[in-house]
């Protein structure tokens, strides 16, 4: 199973928007609403910030917006904040119906800088 | 409040034996799915494996498979991972996460850390 691709790093300042792309293929990001997005900061434990492409979890601020477009989705995040520098990680269900394995993928990671 | 606590890492020689621990509270456990995710050190995540509530289907990433085995026990709200023919690559913080339904991971402990080692 190969990772999902996100961009390494990606950097706004405070204020702007800014988006991470996540891209995989048809056999998950593009076949199924499953796509998650989390937030971790150093050293702690990830946190969810996104889940099935576009729902933000109660408490989390609006700020965040998830979308999908074909095999890959997008993480929004506008009037960036020094509390949104992290690390971000998309993730995804997949299905390989030639070994009938089903799992989750995660992506590289994007390492967020707000300038 | 809900919460996941894990236990059990420890240093241990390639091709050791370790079982993870992880305890729930705050929730109704056996109404949830629950996964294991790892991340070596300075590494991005890893999914590691995924127990249905019931229990009755499990599903490991290609990695672990055939080596880790996830089970539950819901008289104790206790996720286990045992992890057998442990590999230098293993070593990294276990984390257990919830899953609200779907294949998200809504929930997370604070993780536990596993040093393969000769």
């Amino acid at each position: 199973q190969s990772a999902l691709t996100q961009p390494a790093s990606v950097s706004g300042s405070p204020g702007q928007s800014i988006t991470i792309s996540c891209t995989g293929t048809s056999s998950d990001i593009g076949g199924y609403n499953y796509v998650s997005w989390y937030q971790q900061h150093p050293g702690k434990a990830p946190k969810l910030m996104i889940y099935d492409v576009s729902n933000r979890p109660s408490g989390v601020s609006n700020r965040f917006s998830g979308s999908k477009s074909g095999n890959t989705a997008s993480l929004t995040i506008s009037g960036l904040q020094s509390e949104d520098e992290a690390d971000y990680y998309c993730s995804s269900y997949t299905s390989n119906t030639a070994l009938a394995a089903l799992a989750v993928l995660f992506g590289g990671g994007t390492k967020l800088t707000v300038l | 409040q809900v919460q996941l606590v894990e236990s059990g890492g420890g240093v241990v020689q390639p091709g050791g034996s370790l079982r993870l621990s992880c305890t729930a509270s705050g929730f109704t456990f056996n109404d949830y799915g629950m996964h294991w995710v790892r991340q070596a050190p300075g590494k991005g995540l890893e999914w590691v494996a995924f127990i249905r509530y019931d229990g009755r289907n499990k599903y490991y990433s290609d990695s672990v498979k055939g080596r880790f085995t996830i089970s539950r026990d819901d008289s104790k709200s206790g996720l286990y991972l045992r992890m057998n023919s442990l590999r230098l690559e293993d070593t990294a913080v276990y984390f257990c996460a919830k899953s609200p339904g779907g294949w998200a991971m809504d929930v997370w402990g604070k993780g536990t850390t596993v040093i393969v080692s000769s």
